[in-house]
């Protein structure tokens, strides 16, 4: 089984309205990563959270990180059609040395 | 754009076949990981390497095997392909490392039939 598991798998908004995604993980990170993916495309980085940071902000991005519910949730703000996107957490775990992704959430912007 | 190509965009093989993946990483990049990302799904780590050695591994097959080369290029190799295989091939590079912030390639889409 996957260590991130994303929720909701699909999202559907109306432009200018906030996307919200969880992400719930299983054991303890050194840190969590958020990434945008366009159509099958590379992956781009958005945000990484540190395991002693609860919040950080990065422009209409806005990442949280409950390390005792073991969650964290992006936030996008004011969305756009061009955040059509799929959004996957990935996890930094304890004693690792990799990456473990998540299943995504796919965002649909309306216009 | 990540400064990290991967090349051939797009592959059609047949079953039993070999294939070799190619991606070149950022300059000053010193990691490299591989994922395999089926339709649908998330990326799933394969192996990542670190100056030219190989350093960890996700739970795929020997037939699948890398290479990582002095100039920041890296291969993918996979030996007698199943259609299972059939998948996004991704790599990243890293100068923080196989935890730290990752660019990601555009990718190779690998059909086996």
């Amino acid at each position: 089984s996957q260590q991130g598991e994303e929720d909701p798998q699909a999202l559907s908004i109306q432009e200018g309205e906030n996307a919200t995604m969880n992400c719930s993980y299983k054991t303890s990170i050194n840190n969590l990563q958020w990434y945008r993916q366009n159509s099958g495309r590379g992956l781009v980085h958005l945000i990484l959270i540190r395991s002693n940071e609860r919040e950080k902000h990065s422009g209409r991005l806005r990442v949280t990180l409950d390390t005792s519910k073991k969650s964290s949730s992006l936030l996008i703000t004011a969305s756009r059609a061009a955040d059509t996107a799929s959004y996957f957490c990935a996890t930094a775990v304890l004693n690792d040395y990799k990456l473990s992704f998540g299943a995504g959430t796919t965002v649909t912007v309306r216009a | 754009e990540t400064g990290v190509t991967q090349s051939p965009t797009h592959l059609i093989k047949t079953r039993g076949q070999q294939v070799t993946l190619r991606c070149s990483s950022q300059s000053g990049h010193n990691t490299v990981s591989w994922y395999q990302q089926a339709l649908g799904q998330g990326p799933q780590f394969i192996f990542q390497y670190y100056r030219e050695e190989e350093n960890g591994r996700g739970n795929f097959p020997p037939r699948f095997s890398g290479l990582q080369f002095p100039n920041y290029s890296s291969e993918l190799n996979v030996n007698a392909l199943e259609l299972d295989d059939s998948a996004l091939y991704l790599c990243a590079s890293s100068m923080t490392g196989f935890q730290g912030e990752q660019y990601f390639g555009p990718g190779t889409r690998l059909t086996v039939t």
